[in-house]
């Protein structure tokens, strides 16, 4: 089945330490990657995109993501981390058409 | 642009009841797709159109559920009649066709049935 999958619910890091949230997928050709995030009571916005070409990909905010075909995933890393960014994280794909399948979300604490 | 519009943002309704949730998607967009957000259940999408055409709709939990879209402009979603498990988050979202295109969420509509 086509699909991802985020192996992490929740996620907590010290301001100023790296972070990686993983996503993995399930799909036959290379699909479309998204990752999104939603703040509390808002609705999801895109930190970054992958379809073809440099396999690491830069967003907004400071994230990047690297898609591995061998390992099948889309990590998304952020080097230092801000008490703004805790919010839940969303990986996302599409096999082709304009209809995106969300992963479960991985919720990050941020402790100061 | 002003981005996508939905409203209500908050909707406190009693069982039985229809409710009514409204959409207006970034002007020029071709796709709108309503998706749901629950605890149990994440992100699902319940249904997409395409130039004002329903595309797909297998994600609508039951016949409850009704979208329509009549113009470029506009869409609803109603669930008549409405039931407590129906509380969720409610997100619509447009964008211009193509895979790679960025899907623009609004900020929702929270339900809750009682």
């Amino acid at each position: 089945a086509q699909s991802v999958t985020q192996p992490d619910i929740h996620i907590t890091v010290s301001e100023g330490a790296s972070l990686e949230l993983r996503c993995n997928y399930s799909y036959g050709a290379t699909p479309y990657l998204f990752w999104y995030v939603q703040s509390p009571g808002q609705g999801l916005q895109l930190l970054l995109k992958y379809f073809s070409g440099d396999t690491l990909v830069q967003g907004i905010k400071g994230f990047e993501a690297e898609f591995k075909r061998s390992q099948s995933s889309f990590n998304l890393r952020k080097p230092s981390v801000h008490w703004s960014d805790a919010a839940e994280y969303f990986c996302a794909f599409t096999g082709g058409g304009n209809k995106l399948t969300f992963g479960t979300g991985t919720q990050l604490k941020v402790e100061l | 642009d002003a981005g996508v519009i939905q409203s209500p943002r908050h909707e406190v309704t009693e069982m039985g009841q229809e409710v009514t949730l409204r959409c207006k998607p970034i002007s020029g967009h071709d796709y709108l797709f309503w998706y749901r957000q629950t605890m149990m259940r994440g992100l699902e999408l319940l249904i997409y159109f395409n130039n004002n055409v329903p595309i797909d709709d297998s994600g609508m939990p039951e016949d409850r559920f009704s979208a329509k879209m009549p113009n470029a402009s506009f869409s609803t979603l109603k669930i008549q009649p409405s039931e407590p498990r129906d509380s969720a988050v409610y997100f619509c979202a447009s964008s211009l066709p193509g895979p790679g295109n960025t899907i623009y969420f609004g900020e929702g509509s929270w339900l809750t049935v009682v």
